[in-house]
């Protein structure tokens, strides 16, 4: 069965101060993988997706995520973290681009100044 | 980008009552939209996958008869909560696919409802 794991619930960072959130999939063919992010009372908007290619995939807003196949993670990072970065940001997988998706159970990401 | 809108953001109800929710591709025809239910602070679970011009395929668990999906155009998909219940209270987002190449995926602003 599809799965994404996010094993952060909350995560505290500075602003100014590097930022990487986890993600784990389990997934039975290639994935088609994404990160969202839901600012509160928001739709989700896509920061960035992978299905292949290079590993390290640029996405908006600074984000980038780097897809390990042999650990079956793909986490998000951004090199400096910006005040208005926080909200809930989700993992997913699909099996295509436009198909239905498998979320994880977010991450949200606080940002102390 | 390609614009979903969803209408009401929110919407309080009575218990019994029943409850339309529309979303809408404002620039793009959508032949399908998927429709996902957020309890508070947990993740979005894709309730079901709703077709242009027929019938919605539910995900297992979902009750079709108590959520009910219309997709009568390109442009708007509808769920109805049917004799609503408190339990039914969350937050609902839709999602739509762009046909593009990239085909991909985007989200309406979301729907709280409250049924009292």
């Amino acid at each position: 069965a599809q799965s994404v794991t996010q094993p952060d619930i909350h995560i505290t960072v500075s602003e100014g101060a590097s930022l990487e959130l986890r993600c784990n999939y389990s997934y039975g063919a290639t994935p088609y993988l994404f990160w969202y992010v839901q600012s509160p009372g928001q739709g989700l908007q896509l920061l960035l997706k992978y299905f292949s290619g290079d590993t390290l995939v640029q996405g908006i807003k600074g984000f980038e995520a780097e897809f390990k196949r042999s650990q079956s993670s793909f986490n998000l990072r951004k090199p400096s973290v910006h005040w208005s970065d926080a909200a809930e940001y989700f993992c997913a997988v699909g099996a295509a681009y436009g198909n239905k998706l498998v979320f994880g159970a977010g991450t949200i990401l606080r940002v102390k100044s | 980008g390609a614009v979903v809108s969803q209408h009401p953001s929110r919407v309080i109800c009575k218990s019994g009552t029943s409850v339309k929710i529309e979303c809408r591709s404002l620039d793009f025809q959508a032949t399908t939209m998927f429709w996902y239910r957020q309890f508070p602070k947990q993740s979005l679970m894709l309730m079901a996958t709703s077709n242009e011009g027929s019938k919605a395929t539910y995900e297992q668990g979902v009750e079709k008869d108590k959520f009910l999906i219309n997709h009568a155009s390109l442009t708007l998909s509808t769920l109805t909560v049917t004799s609503a219940h408190p339990e039914d209270s969350s937050f609902y987002i839709c999602s739509a696919r762009v046909p593009s190449e990239a085909g991909e995926l985007f989200f309406g602003e979301g729907s709280r409802l409250t049924v009292l």
